[in-house]
């Protein structure tokens, strides 16, 4: 199986401010796709973002953006303007073929 | 638009009973179906998944079985229950584009008793 690593396994952040998760993976291969999901206390699994490693340029969708570092395999996720329902279980999903792979995932809490 | 449907949303088994949970899928055809399991504060284990109809792989041995019957049902069954089966259980969907990201179902919380 692919190692991925979220060494973070809680974090904090205020209101309207940012916070970065880390995640590393490893893999052989150099066409792939990495995803990070978002479950909040429902339990719901709610994609975030994704990025397909072939493209230079982060993703970014509204608030939430990536740092991809190919070559240090490294996938972190930005969130700016940090707001309450942000506060969840972030999980990084690199994809190998028809499997994903789950980190441990980042506790964050959005403190008002 | 497609959804996914799980269910049912809680259960509570004995011990050494079986098991049959339900995922279906709407609004697709021919997509990737896969079984996860979520351990209390942990991340997601694959436990099976397939590619099509009576097609399954499964990635770690234990005493759980999936079967895809149609095109869109995908089943995870247990013959005798064991109390480390405990868990949340997440059935999610894709297609088979490349960038295609995984589409999850409310989930299964099963408690072994």
């Amino acid at each position: 199986a692919q190692t991925v690593t979220q060494s973070q396994p809680e974090m904090s952040v205020q209101e309207a401010e940012t916070v970065t998760l880390s995640c590393t993976y490893d893999t052989s291969e150099n066409n792939y796709y990495l995803f990070w999901y978002k479950q909040p206390p429902s339990r719901q699994m709610i994609l975030v973002i994704r990025q397909e490693a072939y493209k230079q340029q982060n993703a970014t969708e509204n608030r939430f953006s990536v740092n991809f570092q190919k070559a240090a395999k490294s996938f972190s996720l930005k969130i700016s303007d940090s707001q309450l329902g942000d506060t969840a279980m972030y999980f990084c999903a690199p994809r190998r073929g028809n499997q994903f792979y789950f980190g441990t995932g980042t506790s964050l809490t959005v403190i008002p | 638009s497609q959804t996914i449907h799980q269910w049912p949303a809680t259960l509570v088994q004995p011990v050494g009973s079986p098991l049959s949970l339900e995922c279906t899928v709407e609004g697709t055809s021919n997509p990737n179906l896969y079984w996860y399991r979520q351990a209390a504060g942990r991340g997601l284990q694959l436990l099976f998944y397939s590619v099509g109809i009576g097609q399954i792989s499964s990635e770690v041995p234990q005493n759980l079985s999936a079967s895809r019957p149609q095109d869109r049902q995908f089943i995870l069954s247990s013959k005798k229950l064991l109390l480390s089966d405990s868990g949340f259980y997440l059935c999610a969907w894709r297609t088979g584009h490349p960038n295609s990201p995984l589409h999850f179902g409310n989930g299964t919380r099963l408690t072994v008793t």
